[in-house]
């Protein structure tokens, strides 16, 4: 089955500096590869997301690329805030069925 | 606005005893719906696929007997965790998929602690 790789665990930033955050997946029929923000507690959010028709999307300060041929694909924040600090999760899925999800990063933004 | 709710948002629980949770999509009929759990400083792991009008489907490793999943309508799918023990306590939350059949939403999942 589909094996979702993350890194950093941990990513400690000074404010208004870039983040980025990488995974990798396993199974190459994976097409769907969503990004989650989750506060202590609280429910992930959805950011944003990619479909394996397209290398690159951007909303606003935030950034996905995929690299289909290397199966990887990363997340990158710019002008990061402090309330950007949360744990981030990556996932993978195929054609609608099962996510499966990095092991998250936490990261911190330091004001 | 929130499109999955969870009910209830926390409980304990003596060890031994059964706890239902309810997962309700507020603005979609959802025919398939996702329970994931979730322990301390850890990823989200699936536990099983709810399908509306029939069995739920388990991931490897998930007792089927113990954690009961009943999606009796399109709009709310229940986990019933039975003879809770501590090492079930744990954050489960549901999810349901979009318009588009790969997005998923989560609920705000539940905080199920067992003495």
């Amino acid at each position: 089955g589909e094996n979702v790789e993350q890194h950093p665990s941990t990513l400690s930033v000074q404010e208004g500096d870039s983040a980025v955050i990488k995974c990798t997946y396993s199974d190459s029929a994976s097409n769907y590869f969503p990004w989650y923000k989750q506060e202590l507690g609280k429910r992930p959010q959805l950011i944003i997301d990619i479909r394996s028709n397209v290398g690159e999307k951007k909303d606003q300060r935030i950034a996905v690329t995929l690299n289909k041929t290397a199966k990887h694909f990363s997340l990158h924040i710019t002008e990061t805030q402090p309330e950007d600090s949360a744990v981030y999760f990556c996932a993978a899925s195929r054609d609608g069925n099962k996510l499966v999800f990095g092991a998250g990063t936490i990261l911190r933004v330091k004001s | 606005g929130a499109v999955v709710s969870q009910h209830p948002s926390w409980v304990i629980c003596k060890s031994g005893t059964s706890v239902k949770i309810e997962c309700r999509s507020l603005d979609f009929q959802a025919t398939t719906m996702f329970w994931y759990r979730q322990f301390p400083k850890q990823s989200l792991m699936l536990m099983a696929t709810s399908n509306e009008g029939s069995k739920a489907t388990y991931e490897q490793g998930v007792e089927k007997d113990k954690f009961l999943i009943n999606h009796a309508s399109l709009t709310l799918s229940t986990l019933t965790v039975t003879s809770a023990h501590p090492e079930d306590s744990s954050f489960y939350i549901c999810s349901r998929s979009g318009r588009a059949p790969d997005t998923q939403y989560f609920g705000p999942g539940t905080r199920l602690t067992v003495l």
